[in-house]
């Protein structure tokens, strides 16, 4: 069966930087894509980001570019999401959610459990 | 971007009747349009996508309708477990790039 676990739970200060793992398994990695999205408290969805696990191509939310960066490795069916300059409002639960193909356009099917990123002096 | 709008906000519905969420999009996604349920302390589940088809495992009282800029997800007859925050979401993007309405939050009334 298809799983997504991501790493546990981080407390951070602001302007340091956050790595948030998510190992996939029950799948072939490489032919889907992830996504990350993120939830502030009692807020609603934010998608972040996508990555290609085929070739590492990506594409971000432009309020991120240059903060976050989406790495995956294939050894290991994981992917990674970075994201630095951390501030307040980067508090949020982050997901991590598989690439679902559909016809000529692709969404999200299988999510993770989330990783709560605290960011406070 | 495309802006994704829900509403109501909020919806009080009594066990067993019907439940009906709007979305509209500032832009035509065609029917990249999918929707899902999340419970508290749970990540998102996927119910519809293509705007009309059930993912798998979803009961038939959850449908999807609407194409272009307006979409409609009816729940027929509501049961307990199916209060909750529900998302639309459009994937008319490649690469990907999703965006998430506000939400509905369906409650008991």
């Amino acid at each position: 069966q298809v799983q997504l676990v991501q790493s546990g739970a981080e407390v951070k200060k602001p302007g340091a930087s956050v790595k948030v793992s998510c190992k996939a398994s029950g799948y072939t990695f490489t032919s889907y894509g992830i996504s990350w999205v993120r939830q502030a408290p009692g807020q609603g969805l934010e998608w972040m980001g996508w990555i290609s696990a085929y070739n590492g191509n990506t594409n971000y939310a432009q309020k991120l570019q240059g903060r976050v960066t989406m790495t995956t490795d294939t050894s290991t069916s994981t992917a990674y999401m970075e994201l630095r300059s951390l501030r307040s409002d980067d508090t949020a639960v982050y997901y991590c959610a598989r690439d679902f193909p559909t016809v000529g356009a692709t969404t999200t099917d299988y999510w993770g459990q989330g990783t709560l990123v605290t960011v406070s002096s | 971007e495309i802006v994704m709008t829900q509403s109501p906000a909020t919806l009080s519905v009594s066990p067993g009747e019907r439940a009906t969420l709007s979305c509209r999009a500032s832009q035509s996604v065609s029917s990249n349009l999918a929707w899902y349920q999340q419970k508290p302390g749970q990540a998102p589940r996927l119910l519809i996508y293509g705007a009309s088809t059930r993912a798998t495992g979803i009961p038939a009282r959850f449908s999807g309708s609407g194409s272009g800029t307006e979409f409609t997800l009816t729940i027929s007859s509501l049961q307990s477990e199916d209060f909750a925050v529900y998302y639309c979401q459009q994937y008319n993007n490649w690469p990907p790039l999703l965006t998430f309405g506000g939400g509905t939050k369906v409650e008991i009334k």
